[in-house]
């Protein structure tokens, strides 16, 4: 059982590159989330998604876009890298918001 | 907004004893407070839910309760052992837009002491 799976597990940005966070579960969970993790601040919501063509903003959701076309991947794309993107990023998966959530392994991004 | 406080500071206990943590909140009443673990580089693991009508909730040597009027959830690890060194979120479902977000406090670090 996969659970969620997030690629890559490390990357390194130059300032202005684009890349996309990839994210998968194989729960069939509708509601599917992306967080950062910074030193102090805890995990903090950047967008989220109820369902597959559905998504909406977090707390922190400048410079990330994300889509859901289907139930199962949930990618997030960073258009032009800034030193302030440099976190640990966290893919989830739930059957709703308010039941256990399921993590993935993070992706450790660092823009140079 | 939805605010969500835990302790800071690292609580360093000695093994055998009782770990407690909280978790505080302002603004909304969530209708779910969550619990997770999460060791150093890896994803939080889930461990506890417990709804506002529930005060308590126990799952081995866990325990959680839910006060409501206080805004206030404890966690609480009996006859704590170093394995149980870790760092504990909570979380809880926040309303906004028409859909319910699951947000999350900064973690208090437990370190148990042999």
């Amino acid at each position: 059982n996969a659970g969620v799976t997030q690629t890559p597990k490390f990357q390194v940005l130059k300032t202005g590159q684009s890349m996309t966070l990839q994210c998968a579960q194989d729960m069939n969970h509708e509601y599917m989330s992306w967080y950062r993790q910074d030193p102090g601040m805890g995990l903090r919501l950047i967008h989220y998604s109820v369902g597959a063509g559905i998504t909406d903003q977090g707390e922190v959701p400048n410079g990330y876009n994300v889509s859901r076309s289907t139930t199962e991947d949930f990618p997030l794309r960073l258009l032009s890298a800034a030193p302030s993107q440099t976190s640990v990023y966290f893919c989830a998966s739930s059957s709703h918001s308010s039941t256990e959530a399921f993590f993935g392994q993070g992706t450790r991004l660092t823009v140079v | 907004s939805q605010k969500i406080e835990q302790n800071s500071e690292a609580l360093n206990i000695q093994e055998g004893k009782t770990a407690t943590l909280t978790c505080n909140y302002t603004n909304y009443s969530p209708a779910y407070l969550q619990w997770y673990r999460q060791d150093p580089g890896r994803g939080p693991v889930f461990l506890l839910l417990i709804r506002e009508n529930e005060k308590e909730k126990r799952k081995e040597r866990l325990k959680v309760t839910f006060d409501t009027t206080l805004k206030q959830s404890l966690f609480h690890i009996t006859a704590s052992q170093p394995a149980d060194s870790a760092t504990y979120l909570c979380a809880l479902d926040h309303p906004q837009g028409g859909y319910n977000k699951l947000i999350f406090g900064a973690g208090t670090r437990l370190a148990v002491h042999p």
